[in-house]
């Protein structure tokens, strides 16, 4: 079963808006990861996020982790039609043996210029 | 750099058929993943790899074998292909922890007719 789920699945906003995604969780955490994939590419990292951050910011990106609901959510400022890709979040469990990271089904985020 | 390289980008096999899916990194990384990529499913892990000559199952290993010779290069095989096993196949890599962020090749698509 997958450890992170995204919500909404998909996502439609205008140029220069802000969108908002969740990853909800099952179990305890290490760390938290957001990703982007543009279609027909591989995943490419955005910003990680500890189990004793509580928010982290990088650029337009705000990433915000409530440990005791067991969510997190991802805010793209301002967004662009380059932003269109989908988006994934990515679980780390606590130091545990050699478990890799849990990957969610993700969100697919439009932006109409 | 290259980073995370994956040959070849597209393949179309028959049923039966055999094929070894290569993946090169040039950052020195430790862990190496595979991963497929399915409509509606996510990214699901196949094997990975936690340093050279060591590998171990992930979460649908079953029709797939990998090897770790070197520590750039991480192999996967299919050994008699089904058309289950059409997917885009993803490699990933990260440095020195399972719980650090991964970096992605852009895949290689595959259908088995």
């Amino acid at each position: 079963s997958q450890q992170g789920e995204e919500d909404p699945q998909a996502l439609s906003i205008q140029e220069g808006e802000n969108a908002t995604m969740n990853c909800s969780y099952k179990t305890s955490i290490n760390n938290l990861q957001w990703y982007r994939q543009n279609s027909g590419r591989g995943l490419v990292h955005l910003i990680l996020i500890r189990s004793n951050e509580r928010e982290k910011h990088s650029g337009r990106l705000r990433v915000t982790l409530d440990t005791s609901k067991k969510s997190s959510s991802l805010l793209i400022t301002a967004s662009r039609a380059a932003d269109t890709a989908s988006y994934f979040c990515a679980t780390a469990l606590p130091d545990s043996g050699n478990t890799p990271l849990v990957f969610g089904k993700g969100t697919r985020l439009s932006v109409i210029a | 750099n290259a980073g995370v390289t994956q040959t070849p980008k597209f393949r179309v096999l028959k049923t039966g058929q055999s094929m070894t899916l290569l993946c090169a990194q040039d950052m020195n990384h430790e862990y190496m993943y595979w991963y497929r990529q399915d409509p509606g499913m996510g990214l699901r892990l196949i094997h990975y790899s936690v340093g050279e000559g060591t590998t171990a199952k992930g979460e649908v290993p079953d029709g797939y074998n990998v090897s770790r010779l070197k520590k750039q290069n991480f192999l996967l095989g299919l050994e008699s292909a089904a058309p289950s096993q059409t997917s885009v196949y993803f490699c990933a890599s990260s440095y020195s922890s399972r719980v650090q962020p991964q970096h992605f090749g852009d895949g290689t698509r595959l259908s088995i007719l």
